[in-house]
C-alpha cells in the first residue's frame, strides 16, 4: 500500500470550475509538497507546507496533520490549469528524499 | 537560464550497455535529489546529496546504480548492465535547506529507453 494516496486519480471539469484534490498519506511527515508536472516531464513546485493554509494566484493548499489530509485547490479553473498534480511527502525521522503519490490527472475542458 | 539543468534529455541504449546522466543545480542549492518515474506513476526517491555527501539511497538504488557529486555541484547517475525495467524518466532536483525555504526545483529530466 502506497504511503501517499490521491484522490481523484483523475478529474475532467468545465472551465470555470472549483477544484479540489485530496491527498492521504499514513505516516508521520515533517512536510508536504503540492507539485504540478506537465506533458514531458517538467515539474514544478506549487507549495511546501507544514501546517495550516498557503495561497498563491489561484491555489489554494491546505493540511491537517491530525488527519493526515492535504487538499489542493483551484479556483476558477482554466484550460492552462491541465496537469497532473502530485503530492509527496517528506518523512519525520530526518530522512530528506521524498515519497510520492501518483498523481492526480486533471484537464479542464473550455 | 539559471534553473536546474539535466542532460541528456533522451537517451535510447541496447540492453546491456551503460549510461551516464549529468545534474546541474542551482548554484547556491546544496541539496540535490535524484528520482525516477515510470508511466503513469509518481517519481520515486532514489538517492540525495548535501553538497558532495551522499546522505540517503533508496532501495530501489541496485548495485548497477552509482550516483556521485564529486565537488558538490554536478551530479551524475550512472546505470552500468542496462535492463529493460530501467526504462524511466530520471528527474534531479535541487533546493536549499531549512522548512521555511525547502522548495523544489525540478530539472525537466533525463528520459531513458532500454531497448
Amino acid at each position: 500500500k502506497n504511503e501517499v494516496e490521491q484522490s481523484p486519480q483523475n478529474l475532467t471539469a468545465q472551465e470555470g470550475e472549483f477544484i479540489t484534490i485530496n491527498c492521504s498519506y499514513s505516516v508521520g511527515i515533517s512536510a508536504l509538497h503540492w507539485l504540478q508536472q506537465h506533458p514531458g516531464g517538467g515539474i514544478v513546485s506549487l507549495f511546501m507546507l507544514s501546517s495550516g493554509k498557503k495561497k498563491h494566484g489561484r491555489l489554494i493548499a491546505t493540511i491537517n496533520i491530525q488527519e493526515k489530509h492535504s487538499s489542493l485547490h483551484i479556483t476558477a479553473s482554466h484550460p492552462r490549469d491541465s496537469a497532473v498534480y502530485i503530492c509527496a511527502v517528506r518523512l519525520g525521522g530526518g530522512a530528506d528524499g521524498l515519497t510520492f503519490g501518483k498523481g492526480t490527472h486533471l484537464i479542464i475542458q473550455p | 537560464d539559471t534553473g536546474v539543468s539535466q542532460d541528456p534529455r533522451h537517451k535510447i541504449t541496447k540492453r546491456g550497455q551503460n549510461v551516464t546522466f549529468r545534474c546541474d543545480p542551482i548554484s547556491e542549492h546544496n541539496r540535490l535529489y535524484w528520482y525516477r518515474q515510470t508511466l503513469g506513476q509518481g517519481p520515486e526517491f532514489l538517492t540525495y546529496f548535501q553538497n558532495e555527501a551522499q546522505l540517503e539511497k533508496s532501495r530501489l538504488l541496485s548495485d548497477r546504480f552509482s550516483a556521485e557529486r564529486p565537488k558538490g555541484s554536478f551530479s551524475t547517475l550512472e546505470i552500468q548492465r542496462t535492463e529493460q525495467g530501467d526504462s524511466a524518466m530520471y528527474l534531479c532536483a535541487s533546493s536549499f535547506p531549512g522548512l521555511a525555504t525547502g522548495e523544489l526545483f525540478f530539472g525537466e529530466g533525463s528520459r531513458l529507453t532500454v531497448l
